[in-house]
């Protein structure tokens, strides 16, 4: 399996651009997370999906994030407008069966926010 | 305030070393406490604990739990070059009917040859 993959893995735009970023979980994961780390604060879920349904994007900082799941094999998070604290490096992670089970995360995305 | 707390931040040691990681947490409804391993790229899955007392183990790599005094060691024994590495503890835990995963700041290991 190829695992996860993500892409863009870097992205580099100006402040107030549309930034969308992709994902694509291990084939038959039923679980979907996006994550943002800084080093300020670490490691963060923002949103996770079960079955392609959000199920709790308590961790999504702003309106202007916002994340969707079309498919089973597919997932996007879009920042609009983006704004250069939203710099960070931005995972996709997928697990099957049971949200506890251990995750598998993609090679993340390094975003840069001029 | 953070929910979970690992430490020492950071630790330099040299090969063949041995060394423990702690991670403390408080959360209610806890279901897991897992912990990664991140180089330069994707955290990468080590251990995930449900129970106290029981410990996990991948040759050099153990870990354990104690749930009443809420917090997991991870030991590295015989350390290698390549252990280096940031070590993250999370801990899952049901907030309301969702669930939940906090992740601590880690812990950077720097093994010198």
């Amino acid at each position: 399996d190829a695992g996860v993959i993500q892409s863009p893995r870097h992205e580099v735009t100006e402040m107030g651009q549309e930034v969308t970023l992709r994902c694509k979980p291990i084939s038959g994961h039923d679980y979907l997370f996006w994550y943002r780390q800084t080093m300020m604060r670490g490691l963060e879920l923002l949103i996770y999906f079960n079955n392609n349904v959000p199920i709790d994007d308590s961790g999504m900082p702003e309106d202007r994030f916002s994340a969707k799941m079309p498919n089973a094999s597919f997932s996007t998070l879009k920042i609009q407008p983006s704004e250069p604290r939203d710099s960070a490096v931005y995972f996709c992670a997928s697990s099957y069966w049971d949200v506890y089970n251990e995750q598998f995360f993609g090679p993340g995305t390094r975003l840069t926010v001029l | 305030e953070d929910k979970v707390v690992q430490s020492p931040l950071s630790l330099v040691v040299h090969e063949g070393d041995t060394v423990t990681l702690n991670c403390s947490y408080e959360v209610t409804n806890f279901r897991s406490l897992l912990w990664y391993k991140q180089e330069k790229k994707a955290p990468t899955f080590l251990f995930m604990l449900t129970s106290s007392g029981i410990e996990k183990k991948s040759g050099r790599l153990s870990s354990i739990l104690d749930k009443k005094e809420l917090f997991s060691i991870l030991n590295i024994t015989a350390t290698q070059t390549g252990d280096s590495a940031v070590y993250l503890c999370a801990v899952s835990y049901s907030g309301g009917s969702n669930y939940k995963l906090t992740f601590g700041k880690g812990t950077l290991l720097t093994v010198n040859p």
